[in-house]
């Protein structure tokens, strides 16, 4: 079982709020990601991470930022919410690469903006 | 661009029945396919990676084949059983311009019946 959390898992807030959905892994990953997923539709990733002070923007244009101050976490953090933020926000972690097949996800962070 | 496209969308089947899932893409320049699977409310978990060197993948009941001149891939699931519902995504990875890229599909959300 992999050991990646997430939280918080649901969050409902009002429109301008800032939040931060918190990533942690304990499996000492270099590699880290954030995926975006709206119900039926692809994931999409939107920040990934190769290590300490590494980040970097993905695929989808997103207004969320992140910070990796330390391997095991990788915050994302959108500084005033909106009703467009609201989706399932998937964290990802591996050693090596997706290319390795070892791509060990969250259980995902489900955001409701009001 | 890569696109990922599955069909069916969703699938009901009686339990103990064999099914096949169907993965296309566009662009047969590819690193490896991924099968994953996700449970309602869950991140998502690995279930078989093909490299673009190989032809097929086996785990138990599942087979995934690759056929990268025809940008296909199958997953069948053999004498399928309730445990299997969930939703199925297919993703392809290639190195674009020496970036890492992990495209998704929407999924196909499998029923099967008791």
């Amino acid at each position: 079982e992999a050991d990646i959390y997430q939280t918080p898992r649901y969050l409902v807030i009002g429109t301008g709020k800032k939040i931060t959905l918190e990533c942690s892994q304990t499996m000492g990953h270099d590699k880290m990601y954030w995926y975006q997923q709206d119900p039926g539709m692809e994931l999409h990733l939107i920040h990934y991470s190769y290590g300490v002070n590494s980040t970097e923007k993905g695929d989808l244009s997103s207004e969320s930022t992140v910070s990796r101050i330390r391997t095991e976490h990788f915050p994302l953090t959108l500084e005033s919410a909106r009703p467009s933020h609201t989706s399932q926000y998937l964290c990802a972690s591996s050693e090596l690469g997706w290319y390795t097949g070892e791509l060990f996800f969250g259980e995902g962070s489900r955001l409701t903006v009001l | 661009k890569q696109e990922v496209t599955q069909i069916p969308a969703a699938l009901s089947v009686p339990e103990g029945e064999n099914l096949v899932l169907n993965c296309s893409f566009t662009d047969s320049a590819i690193y490896n396919l991924q099968w994953f699977r996700q449970d309602p409310g869950k991140g998502l978990t690995s279930l078989l990676l093909i490299q673009s060197s190989q032809r097929e993948q086996t785990s138990g009941r599942l087979n995934a084949s690759l056929d990268k001149s025809s940008g296909r891939s199958t997953l069948y699931i053999a004498a399928s059983q309730p445990g299997d519902s969930a939703t199925y995504l297919c993703a392809v990875g290639d190195l674009q311009g020496g970036s890492e890229k992990l495209v998704f599909g929407k999924g196909t959300k499998l029923t099967v019946n008791p």
